[in-house]
């Protein structure tokens, strides 16, 4: 079936940790986004990422298409990355974007 | 430049009502939608529109009626509200289907 699943569920770490969260999508999505809702509830794009890599400061992703998974690694963790993270992919032949039920992240002072 | 505006920020209302919730973006996007987010469910995708007169369903339309007749809004009706429909309601719009979204800060909804 069409899934968009992510991985860990939950994690938690000290401030200074570096994290990988991991996105895995079916064959019939693509045009993958990260996003970062916030303690507030508030909804961040943090990347649009079909394919490739990209940077931006201490948060990087990476999605290797063929092999059907995105990574987004967050590096030297701050209190304020806390929050839900979520992957995206739009259902090919359709408009339709399908979010991850996302993965909780809370850094620790 | 205001990104995309969502009002009203809380409603409650009564079974059986309904209502509207606005969204108006300026930032000339082609592409918006409609999601609910419920506890543990992540997002789910309601209505989208690609342009103005044009609007198609999501995974879950269900008790909710979308028009696009302008480029900048995209207002969400519940037709005669229920308990179920109780949620936090997320607006966003792209360029198109292959940009990022924009997310506006949501409406929370409670149907009592």
């Amino acid at each position: 079936g069409i899934q968009v699943e992510q991985s860990p569920p939950d994690l938690i770490l000290q401030e200074g940790a570096n994290s990988t969260l991991r996105c895995n999508f079916s064959d019939s999505v693509n045009n993958l986004q990260w996003f970062h809702q916030n303690p507030w509830g508030q909804l961040i794009n943090l990347f649009y990422i079909p394919s490739g890599t990209k940077q931006n400061g201490r948060l990087s992703a990476t999605t290797v298409a063929t092999e059907r998974y995105s990574l987004l690694y967050i590096s030297s963790s701050q209190t304020t990355d806390s929050g839900v993270y979520f992957c995206a992919g739009r259902i090919s032949g359709t408009y339709k974007y399908i979010f991850g039920t996302g993965t909780r992240l809370k850094v620790l002072a | 430049n205001a990104g995309v505006t969502q009002t009203p920020k809380f409603q409650v209302l009564k079974t059986g009502q309904s209502m509207t919730l606005q969204c108006a973006q300026d930032m000339n996007h082609e592409y918006m939608s409609w999601y609910r987010q419920d506890p543990g469910m992540g997002l789910r995708l309601i209505h989208y529109s690609v342009g103005a007169g044009i609007t198609d369903q999501g995974e879950v339309p269900n008790g909710y009626n979308v028009s696009r007749s302008t480029t900048e809004d995209f207002p969400l009706r519940l037709l005669s509200a229920a308990p179920s429909q109780t949620s936090v309601y997320f607006c966003a719009s792209s360029l198109s289907g292959n940009y990022g979204y924009t997310f506006g800060s949501g409406t929370r909804l409670t149907v009592v």
